[in-house]
């Protein structure tokens, strides 16, 4: 089955720590995302990539860093510069074109919350 | 940039009733509008979606409208289900900027 892989599910960070969360995607898609939910809202982009080896800051890229080595990976860190890192983090991918101008595929996410 | 507004927040209906979810937006410049379902502790899946040349698009009991001149859609869900509870997220997207609204809970009755 072809689909977007979220790992871990829950994660958990300690003050002063860094942590990377695991996007993969069989999909063949050349675009991917990341996103943060917070209660209530919508979903904030933090980051894309519309092809390997570039990427792009989205609204809240902000203590957030990201990589595209490959096509098929896009992971994201979490670093000590993001205060308030508590969220529901979302990553995406779609065949391409402009920022959210193709149907986009989910992953179930991972929730990070701070010890 | 783009900025969307979703009403209501929540939505309570009776199994059977239909549901209507309106999202507002605000640049003219934007040609595609998604609508994505989320249960609780997964990932958003879209549901459907319409592009600005289009101004109505039905699949099944799921419908889209789209009024282009008054910068709105809607989600309409019609002979509601209880598996159709989850919230509902609307989107809109144009040169090269995509912007979410900030969800709509839908319960539905038994």
């Amino acid at each position: 089955d072809g689909g977007i892989t979220q790992s871990p599910k829950y994660l958990f960070r300690k003050e002063g720590q860094n942590v990377t969360l695991s996007c993969e995607q069989n999909l063949n898609h050349d675009a991917m995302y990341w996103y943060r939910q917070d209660p209530g809202q919508g979903l904030r982009l933090i980051y894309y990539s519309q092809i390997v080896n570039d990427f792009q800051k989205g609204d809240i890229a902000e203590g957030y860093s990201v990589s595209r080595e490959k096509k098929e990976s896009f992971p994201l860190t979490v670093t000590s510069a993001q205060k308030n890192p508590t969220a529901f983090y979302l990553c995406a991918s779609s065949i391409g074109g402009g920022v959210g101008s193709q149907p986009q595929h989910f992953g179930d996410g991972t929730r990070l919350s701070i010890l | 940039g783009e900025n969307v507004e979703q009403h209501p927040s929540t939505l309570s209906v009776q199994e059977g009733d239909s549901a209507v979810i309106k999202c507002t937006y605000s640049d003219s410049a934007s040609n595609y509008f998604p609508w994505y379902k989320q249960e609780l502790g997964k990932g958003p899946q879209l549901i459907i979606d319409i592009r600005s040349n289009v101004g109505e698009k039905k699949d099944q009991r799921i419908a889209v409208t789209l009024n282009k001149t008054a910068k709105h859609f809607s989600l309409h869900i019609t002979e509601t289900q209880p598996e159709d509870s989850a919230v509902y997220f609307c989107a809109a997207s144009g040169n090269n900027d995509m912007r979410f609204g900030a969800g709509t809970r839908l319960t539905v009755k038994p």
